[in-house]
């Protein structure tokens, strides 16, 4: 039924290091696609979004990018800090939302 | 007020009771979502409103929920009959706009069903 598919399901990284998180999706139609930022008990927050044809954006120590043709999107996090701990969620046209990755920072 | 608000924060029902969930968007936002969040999963689209009108609600599990925005601002989930599977977080989401906009967020209530 899901039709985002976010990976890894979760991930432990040291303090400053980066990562990269992926999102496959096969939801039509295609509005835009969002990368979320859920901390555990509150509500996401957007970090960046990107229509059909933007390939890259970047939002601090966050970019994004975007293939419509492969329908695939990564969400870069450069110099991690121990706050970027969270769930990441990729989400599609506002309605398809991915399972998140579960990011943990350790110092 | 500065977001999205929802109440309450959490909720215990017993089994076969109704619930009520009550959001209240940023003022002036037009779109209004609601979804359904398991532990550990992420958000599943239940209902969107444009102001007043409900123009998708193909993400209601059953006819045992109920969404409505009367006035186009605050909205209300109503889970009839609740059962343990409903049991999950409850998100509300804003945008000014039309719906691909960005969302604001809710804390959520999370609803245990006992």
């Amino acid at each position: 039924k899901n039709q985002v598919e976010q990976s890894p399901q979760s991930l432990i990284i040291l303090e400053g290091k980066n990562c990269t998180l992926q999102c496959n999706y096969t939801v039509s139609p295609f509005s835009n696609l969002r990368w979320y930022k859920q901390d555990t008990g509150r509500g996401p927050v957007s970090l960046t979004i990107m229509t059909f044809s933007e390939n890259t954006k970047s939002n601090g120590r966050y970019t994004a990018t975007l293939d419509a043709d492969t329908k695939q999107s990564s969400l870069h996090i450069t110099a991690s800090q121990l706050s970027d701990s969270a769930s990441y969620i990729c989400v599609v046209s506002s309605r398809r939302f991915g399972a998140g990755t579960r990011l943990t920072v350790k110092p | 007020g500065a977001g999205v608000s929802q109440s309450p924060r959490y909720k215990v029902a017993k089994r076969g009771q109704d619930v009520a969930l009550r959001c209240d968007p940023i003022s002036g936002h037009v779109s209004l979502f609601w979804y359904q969040q398991a532990l550990g999963q992420g958000p599943e689209f239940l209902t969107y409103f444009q102001n007043e009108a409900q123009l998708d609600k193909s993400g209601l599990p059953s006819d045992r929920f109920f969404a409505e925005r009367p006035e186009g601002s605050v909205s209300t989930l109503k889970i009839q009959r609740t059962q343990q599977e409903d049991s999950a977080v409850y998100l509300c989401a804003s945008s000014l706009g039309r719906s691909s906009e960005k969302l604001f967020f809710g804390s959520g209530t999370q609803l245990s069903v006992l």
